[in-house]
Protein backbone atom coordinates (compact mmCIF):
# COMPACT_ATOMS: atom_id res chain seq x y z
CA UNK A 1 0.00 0.00 0.00
CA UNK A 2 1.15 3.49 -1.02
CA UNK A 3 2.10 5.89 1.41
CA UNK A 4 -0.25 8.41 0.10
CA UNK A 5 -3.26 7.99 -2.13
CA UNK A 6 -5.05 10.24 -3.60
CA UNK A 7 -7.86 10.05 -6.27
CA UNK A 8 -6.92 8.34 -9.50
CA UNK A 9 -8.58 11.23 -11.47
CA UNK A 10 -8.30 12.56 -14.59
CA UNK A 11 -10.91 15.28 -13.47
CA UNK A 12 -11.82 17.60 -16.85
CA UNK A 13 -14.48 20.40 -15.58
CA UNK A 14 -16.06 23.48 -17.39
CA UNK A 15 -15.22 26.92 -15.90
CA UNK A 16 -16.67 27.51 -12.96
CA UNK A 17 -17.58 24.26 -11.89
CA UNK A 18 -15.96 23.03 -8.31
CA UNK A 19 -13.96 20.49 -7.65
CA UNK A 20 -13.11 18.21 -4.90
CA UNK A 21 -9.39 16.31 -4.67
CA UNK A 22 -9.15 13.42 -1.38
CA UNK A 23 -6.11 12.11 -0.19
CA UNK A 24 -5.52 9.60 2.64
CA UNK A 25 -2.63 8.56 3.91
CA UNK A 26 -1.17 5.48 6.08
CA UNK A 27 1.99 6.99 8.19
CA UNK A 28 -0.23 7.88 11.34
CA UNK A 29 3.30 9.15 12.66
CA UNK A 30 2.78 12.07 9.68
CA UNK A 31 2.71 15.35 11.08
CA UNK A 32 2.52 17.80 8.34
CA UNK A 33 0.34 17.96 5.20
CA UNK A 34 0.35 20.03 1.99
CA UNK A 35 -1.20 20.22 -1.11
CA UNK A 36 1.31 20.82 -4.00
CA UNK A 37 0.53 21.74 -7.47
CA UNK A 38 2.70 20.65 -10.68
CA UNK A 39 2.50 22.17 -14.17
CA UNK A 40 3.59 20.00 -17.34
CA UNK A 41 7.31 19.30 -17.18
CA UNK A 42 7.82 21.78 -14.17
CA UNK A 43 8.63 21.69 -10.67
CA UNK A 44 6.32 21.34 -7.75
CA UNK A 45 5.22 24.40 -6.54
CA UNK A 46 3.47 24.97 -2.72
CA UNK A 47 -0.10 25.47 -2.55
CA UNK A 48 -1.31 25.35 0.89
CA UNK A 49 -0.70 23.86 4.09
CA UNK A 50 -3.35 21.48 5.60
CA UNK A 51 -4.66 21.87 9.08
CA UNK A 52 -6.82 20.21 11.36
CA UNK A 53 -9.21 23.37 11.80
CA UNK A 54 -9.42 23.54 8.16
CA UNK A 55 -7.69 26.76 6.32
CA UNK A 56 -8.92 28.23 3.43
CA UNK A 57 -6.99 30.91 0.94
CA UNK A 58 -8.94 32.23 -1.75
CA UNK A 59 -10.93 29.93 -4.16
CA UNK A 60 -8.98 27.38 -2.23
CA UNK A 61 -10.07 25.13 0.92
CA UNK A 62 -8.03 22.16 2.71
CA UNK A 63 -9.63 20.34 5.32
CA UNK A 64 -7.07 17.65 7.60
CA UNK A 65 -9.41 14.97 9.57
CA UNK A 66 -6.34 12.96 11.55
CA UNK A 67 -9.04 9.97 12.75
CA UNK A 68 -9.34 8.99 9.18
CA UNK A 69 -5.91 9.82 8.09
CA UNK A 70 -7.95 11.87 5.53
CA UNK A 71 -7.02 15.19 3.53
CA UNK A 72 -9.41 16.61 0.88
CA UNK A 73 -8.47 20.16 -0.97
CA UNK A 74 -11.66 21.93 -2.42
CA UNK A 75 -11.28 24.44 -5.49
CA UNK A 76 -14.24 26.59 -6.13
CA UNK A 77 -15.32 28.61 -9.48
CA UNK A 78 -12.50 26.75 -11.22
CA UNK A 79 -9.83 29.07 -13.73
CA UNK A 80 -8.59 27.76 -16.66
CA UNK A 81 -5.11 28.47 -14.96
CA UNK A 82 -6.47 26.06 -12.13
CA UNK A 83 -5.50 22.94 -14.85
CA UNK A 84 -2.60 21.16 -13.48
CA UNK A 85 -1.48 17.82 -11.80
CA UNK A 86 -2.55 18.43 -7.48
CA UNK A 87 -0.04 16.63 -5.33
CA UNK A 88 -0.91 15.09 -1.88
CA UNK A 89 2.58 15.55 0.67
CA UNK A 90 2.78 13.99 3.84
CA UNK A 91 6.10 14.73 6.03
CA UNK A 92 7.18 11.96 8.44
CA UNK A 93 8.84 14.08 11.27
CA UNK A 94 10.43 12.76 13.94
CA UNK A 95 13.89 10.64 14.54
CA UNK A 96 16.25 11.24 10.85
CA UNK A 97 13.22 11.88 8.79
CA UNK A 98 12.56 15.61 9.51
CA UNK A 99 11.93 17.11 6.13
CA UNK A 100 11.35 14.45 3.85
CA UNK A 101 8.30 14.62 1.94
CA UNK A 102 5.99 11.70 0.87
CA UNK A 103 3.94 12.62 -2.25
CA UNK A 104 0.85 10.82 -3.31
CA UNK A 105 1.15 9.96 -6.88
CA UNK A 106 -0.94 13.23 -7.94
CA UNK A 107 -4.05 13.60 -9.76
CA UNK A 108 -4.68 15.64 -13.26
CA UNK A 109 -7.27 18.47 -13.70
CA UNK A 110 -8.13 19.45 -16.80
CA UNK A 111 -10.45 22.76 -16.70
CA UNK A 112 -11.91 23.66 -20.21
CA UNK A 113 -13.83 27.17 -21.64
CA UNK B 1 16.95 36.73 -4.49
CA UNK B 2 17.55 33.50 -7.01
CA UNK B 3 15.79 30.84 -6.69
CA UNK B 4 17.20 27.54 -6.44
CA UNK B 5 19.49 26.57 -9.27
CA UNK B 6 19.76 23.22 -10.90
CA UNK B 7 21.76 22.23 -13.73
CA UNK B 8 21.89 20.88 -16.33
CA UNK B 9 18.43 20.90 -17.24
CA UNK B 10 18.62 18.56 -19.38
CA UNK B 11 21.12 15.48 -19.66
CA UNK B 12 22.01 12.67 -22.03
CA UNK B 13 23.65 9.77 -21.28
CA UNK B 14 24.59 6.40 -22.80
CA UNK B 15 24.36 3.40 -20.95
CA UNK B 16 27.45 3.01 -18.49
CA UNK B 17 28.05 6.72 -18.30
CA UNK B 18 28.43 8.66 -15.24
CA UNK B 19 25.67 11.70 -14.54
CA UNK B 20 26.13 14.28 -12.61
CA UNK B 21 23.30 16.96 -11.63
CA UNK B 22 24.20 19.92 -9.39
CA UNK B 23 21.96 21.69 -7.45
CA UNK B 24 22.45 25.47 -5.90
CA UNK B 25 20.10 26.12 -3.14
CA UNK B 26 18.63 29.77 -2.20
CA UNK B 27 20.92 31.68 -0.60
CA UNK B 28 21.14 31.42 3.23
CA UNK B 29 19.77 27.72 2.74
CA UNK B 30 21.63 24.77 4.46
CA UNK B 31 19.77 21.34 3.79
CA UNK B 32 19.06 20.43 0.48
CA UNK B 33 16.77 17.50 -0.62
CA UNK B 34 16.78 15.57 -4.02
CA UNK B 35 13.57 13.60 -4.97
CA UNK B 36 13.42 11.70 -8.02
CA UNK B 37 10.36 11.58 -10.73
CA UNK B 38 9.87 8.76 -12.94
CA UNK B 39 7.79 8.85 -15.70
CA UNK B 40 3.97 8.80 -14.88
CA UNK B 41 5.22 8.35 -11.45
CA UNK B 42 4.81 11.09 -8.45
CA UNK B 43 8.06 12.08 -6.84
CA UNK B 44 10.13 10.20 -4.48
CA UNK B 45 12.31 10.87 -1.57
CA UNK B 46 15.84 10.38 -2.35
CA UNK B 47 17.96 12.18 -0.05
CA UNK B 48 18.73 14.51 2.83
CA UNK B 49 21.78 16.93 3.35
CA UNK B 50 23.19 19.61 5.12
CA UNK B 51 26.21 21.27 4.76
CA UNK B 52 29.05 18.22 4.32
CA UNK B 53 26.68 15.64 6.47
CA UNK B 54 24.35 13.31 4.96
CA UNK B 55 21.44 13.44 6.89
CA UNK B 56 18.86 10.63 5.77
CA UNK B 57 19.75 8.67 2.64
CA UNK B 58 17.07 6.22 3.70
CA UNK B 59 15.98 6.46 -0.37
CA UNK B 60 18.54 6.73 -2.44
CA UNK B 61 19.70 3.40 -4.40
CA UNK B 62 22.48 1.07 -2.44
CA UNK B 63 24.45 1.26 -5.69
CA UNK B 64 25.55 3.47 -8.27
CA UNK B 65 23.82 6.66 -6.53
CA UNK B 66 25.60 9.17 -4.37
CA UNK B 67 25.23 12.32 -3.20
CA UNK B 68 27.51 15.22 -1.09
CA UNK B 69 26.83 18.50 -0.26
CA UNK B 70 30.33 20.13 0.16
CA UNK B 71 30.58 23.26 2.27
CA UNK B 72 32.07 25.44 -0.56
CA UNK B 73 29.75 24.85 -4.12
CA UNK B 74 26.55 23.47 -5.06
CA UNK B 75 25.17 20.28 -3.77
CA UNK B 76 25.84 17.00 -6.45
CA UNK B 77 23.67 13.73 -7.14
CA UNK B 78 26.19 11.30 -8.96
CA UNK B 79 25.02 8.17 -10.77
CA UNK B 80 27.40 5.84 -12.22
CA UNK B 81 27.22 3.71 -14.79
CA UNK B 82 23.75 5.20 -15.48
CA UNK B 83 20.77 2.81 -16.95
CA UNK B 84 17.97 3.77 -18.89
CA UNK B 85 15.49 3.11 -15.80
CA UNK B 86 17.83 5.86 -14.35
CA UNK B 87 15.83 7.99 -16.82
CA UNK B 88 13.89 10.50 -14.50
CA UNK B 89 13.76 14.01 -14.06
CA UNK B 90 15.47 14.87 -10.77
CA UNK B 91 14.63 17.62 -8.44
CA UNK B 92 16.17 19.58 -5.40
CA UNK B 93 14.61 21.63 -2.44
CA UNK B 94 16.05 23.36 -0.21
CA UNK B 95 15.39 24.89 3.34
CA UNK B 96 16.78 27.05 5.57
CA UNK B 97 16.18 25.15 8.55
CA UNK B 98 14.17 21.60 9.37
CA UNK B 99 11.47 22.77 8.48
CA UNK B 100 8.92 21.00 5.37
CA UNK B 101 6.56 23.81 4.82
CA UNK B 102 9.33 26.08 3.61
CA UNK B 103 10.84 23.80 0.67
CA UNK B 104 11.44 25.20 -2.19
CA UNK B 105 12.23 23.08 -5.61
CA UNK B 106 14.51 24.33 -8.04
CA UNK B 107 13.35 23.02 -12.00
CA UNK B 108 14.94 20.30 -11.98
CA UNK B 109 17.19 17.91 -14.59
CA UNK B 110 15.86 15.62 -17.08
CA UNK B 111 17.91 12.75 -17.65
CA UNK B 112 17.88 10.55 -20.59
CA UNK B 113 19.51 7.43 -21.04
CA UNK B 114 19.96 6.20 -24.13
Amino acid sequence: RKEVEQDPGPFNVPEGATVAFNCTYSNSASQSFFWYRQDCRKEPKLLMSVYSSGNEDGRFTAQLNRASQYISLLIRDSKLSDSATYLCVASNAGGTSYGKLTFGQGTILTVHP
Amino acid sequence: NAGVMQNPRHLVRRRGQEARLRCSPMKGHSHVYWYRQLPEEGLKFMVYLQKENIIDESGMPKERFSAEFPKEGPSILRIQQVVRGDSAAYFCASSPRISEETQYFGPGTRLLVL
